[in-house]
């Protein structure tokens, strides 16, 4: 089936760096790619939409300084965190459209904790 | 717009208990309906999906049924196990003009006791 992971699965980093997270479609291309987050116990946001070879449509609300999406081929869009503050600590999550069957569905990876200290 | 409500958690069962999760809908067109599970500290896995009124979705030994006319997607498993305490989530995505993003619910805590 259509997988997709994320890297880290995990990452810390100090108050004013910048974290890349890495979505990739392991089995499929995708032409779109979704960053949502996630904070505790409430449901998933969507953040932005990315389209391969083009500029992400973030969702109004959503800093596109701040938060830099790339996605430079078919299987691989990367969100960069710039000047983490510890308010952007989260659980962040992509996923893919990929066609299963006749239909499209959205495939989603495993998720990266960020904490900002 | 579209949205999607479903019931406060969390959920406390009793192994082998009957679940019930409840989840309507409102929507403009006719959406695709999900339910995916989330468990600890990992991402969303799709439970199972309903593309047409009067679909039933199964996986699992959940079910779901899509219906129109009560606007509604609820989960239900006749004998939950521990192992099925995670977070789940009902979802519904029209796919108007391109690619479809799912509008989810605000997740129900399941929580199994032995």
């Amino acid at each position: 089936g259509a997988v997709v992971s994320q890297h880290p699965s995990w990452v810390i980093c100090k108050s004013g760096t910048s974290v890349k997270i890495e979505c990739r479609s392991l089995d499929f291309q995708a032409t779109t790619m979704f960053w949502y987050r996630q904070f505790p116990k409430q449901s998933l946001m969507l953040m932005a939409t990315s389209n391969e070879g083009s500029k992400a449509t973030y969702e109004q609300g959503v800093e596109k300084d701040k938060f830099l999406i790339n996605h430079a081929s078919l299987t691989l869009s990367t969100l960069t965190v710039t000047s983490a503050h510890p308010e952007d600590s989260s659980f962040y999550i992509c996923s893919a459209d990929g066609l299963a069957g006749p239909n499209y569905e959205q495939y989603f990876g495993p998720g990266t904790r960020l904490t900002v200290t | 717009g579209d949205s999607v409500t479903q019931m406060e958690g969390p959920v406390t069962l009793s192994e082998e208990a009957f679940l019930t999760i409840n989840c309507t809908y409102t929507a403009t067109g006719y959406p695709s309906l999900f339910w995916y599970v989330q468990y600890p500290g990992e991402g969303l896995q799709l439970l199972l999906k309903a593309t047409k009124a009067d679909d039933k979705g199964s996986n699992k030994g959940f079910e779901a049924t899509y219906r129109k006319e009560t606007t509604s997607f609820h989960l239900e498993k006749g004998s939950v196990q521990v192992s099925d305490s995670a977070v789940y989530f009902c979802a519904l995505s029209d796919r108007g003009g391109g690619s479809y993003i799912p509008t989810f619910g605000r997740g129900t805590s399941l929580i199994v006791h032995p």
